[in-house]
């Protein structure tokens, strides 16, 4: 199992470009989320999904779009990229099964710069 | 406001000691509280969950105590390694399915 896969590791883009960060798993998660980690604040939920066709927002959505067509593949877009949005970007998954107490799997990250 | 803290500070400490990180949180009454291990330019990885039922948790060198009234966890790393050097993050879940997380404290084991 290759577990939770990113592309890319680094971006650097201008103000106003957009793109779309992806993510995959391979464990058959119903749930997954995307981060962004900066500095002293720690980790900050952007999105998250509990299955294909479903998605919703968590502490940090303007500025970024989600869909989930399929269990495996969970991408992040930027519409308009901002220098706000400099960060590294972390996708996660994990199994809600019968219970939601399952442990979280983390993808390497994408470190994203805007100038 | 709802806040899960973690000492900011990084903490030294010398091989073979333990290390206690702590984890507090305000406005929250979560089910379950997680520990993570993220070591620098890598994503968190798992490391223990605790239950609202369970005062303590135990994995080999590692201890997890959930203390709901004081709304604190305490983590614990025994005969601590240099390996162990790493940031260490607190996570709850804040409302339906949102696994929140703290800043972490950075852990440095010194020879």
């Amino acid at each position: 199992n290759a577990g939770v896969t990113q592309t890319p590791k680094f971006q650097v883009l201008k103000t106003g470009q957009s793109m779309t960060l992806q993510c995959a798993q391979d464990m058959n998660h119903e749930y997954m989320s995307w981060y962004r980690q900066d500095p002293g604040m720690g980790l900050r939920l952007i999105h998250y999904s509990v299955g294909a066709g479903i998605t919703d927002q968590g502490e940090v959505p303007n500025g970024y779009n989600v869909s989930r067509s399929t269990t495996e593949d969970f991408p992040l877009r930027l519409l308009s990229a901002a220098p706000s949005q400099t960060s590294v970007y972390f996708c996660a998954s994990r199994s809600t099964g019968t219970s939601s107490y399952n442990e979280q799997f983390f993808g390497p990250g994408t470190r994203l710069t805007v100038l | 406001s709802q806040k899960i803290e973690q000492n900011s500070e990084a903490l030294n400490i010398q091989e073979g000691k333990t290390a206690t990180l702590t984890c507090n949180y305000t406005n929250y009454s979560p089910a379950y509280l997680q520990w993570y291990r993220q070591d620098p330019g890598r994503g968190p990885v798992f490391l223990l969950l605790i239950r609202e039922n369970e005062k303590e948790k135990r994995k080999e060198r590692l201890k997890v105590t959930f203390d709901t009234t004081l709304k604190q966890s305490l983590f614990h790393i025994t005969a601590s390694q240099p390996a162990d050097s790493a940031t260490y993050l607190c996570a709850l879940l804040g409302g339906y399915n949102k696994l929140i997380f703290g800043a972490g404290t950075r852990l440095a084991v010194h020879p």
